[in-house]
């Protein structure tokens, strides 16, 4: 599976946007792009994923480039309890059991 | 619907001993995926499930490692004779159907091996 690279961490204040950036630049066209997030000492939580057009959901919205290199997902108004370890992860759909998961960037969200 | 159930939350086991973990799926959900997480790592995946069959157990440990997925009950992940690096975090997910969409996850058993 292609490799995905995100920022170790990043710092918002709460109540505003957060963009969380993430480059997959050997992506393929058949994976999905999805994203998920862990608060600590839980299980990982889906948040949203994507194949070519942006996505909303009720957490996040989902912008994924015109070539698909990369994607940005966006809180849009950020709360304390959105701190967590977000993951962006490509998942084959020829594949479409396994999961490859980096390292993840954790976000501090400061009052 | 109560969601990805796991136990025990957790474990302490001391080397030599046998530890067994358990996921009961979503309930609709016949896809159960086992990931071992270490501390300030992502996860890693171990294996993959469907009712009384393993679909791919690539992830897994070929010695003291096996799981299963009975007809009736939750799903076994059980390690044999412990030692010190099988002590991490094991999360189950369960999905509806192999493709496409989002896993659920459980809370995870976090096995201690002293």
């Amino acid at each position: 599976d292609a490799k995905t690279t995100q920022p170790n961490s990043m710092e918002s204040n709460e109540e505003e946007p957060v963009h969380l950036p993430c480059n997959h630049s050997t992506i393929s066209g058949t994976d999905y792009i999805h994203w998920y997030r862990q608060l600590p000492s839980q299980g990982p939580e889906y948040v949203i994923h994507g194949l070519t057009s942006n996505v909303n959901n009720r957490m996040a919205s989902l912008a994924i480039a015109e070539d698909r290199k990369s994607s940005t997902l966006i809180l849009h108004r950020a709360t304390l309890r959105d701190a967590a370890v977000y993951y962006c992860i490509l998942r084959a759909v020829d594949s479409n059991y396994q999961l490859i998961w980096g390292a993840g960037t954790k976000l501090i969200i400061k009052p | 619907n109560a969601g990805v159930m796991q136990n025990p939350r957790h474990l302490v086991r001391r080397r030599g001993q046998e530890a067994r973990l358990r996921c009961s799926p979503m309930k609709g959900h016949s896809h159960v995926y086992w990931y071992r997480q270490l501390p300030e790592e992502g996860l890693k995946f171990m294996v993959y499930l469907q009712k009384e069959n393993i679909i791919d157990e690539s992830g897994m440990p070929k010695e003291r490692f096996s799981a299963e997925f009975p007809k009736e009950g939750p799903s076994i992940l059980r390690i044999q004779q412990v030692v010190r690096g099988d002590s991490a975090a094991y999360f189950c997910a369960s999905s509806p159907r192999s493709g496409g969409g989002g896993y659920t996850f459980g809370s995870g058993t976090r096995l201690t091996v002293v």
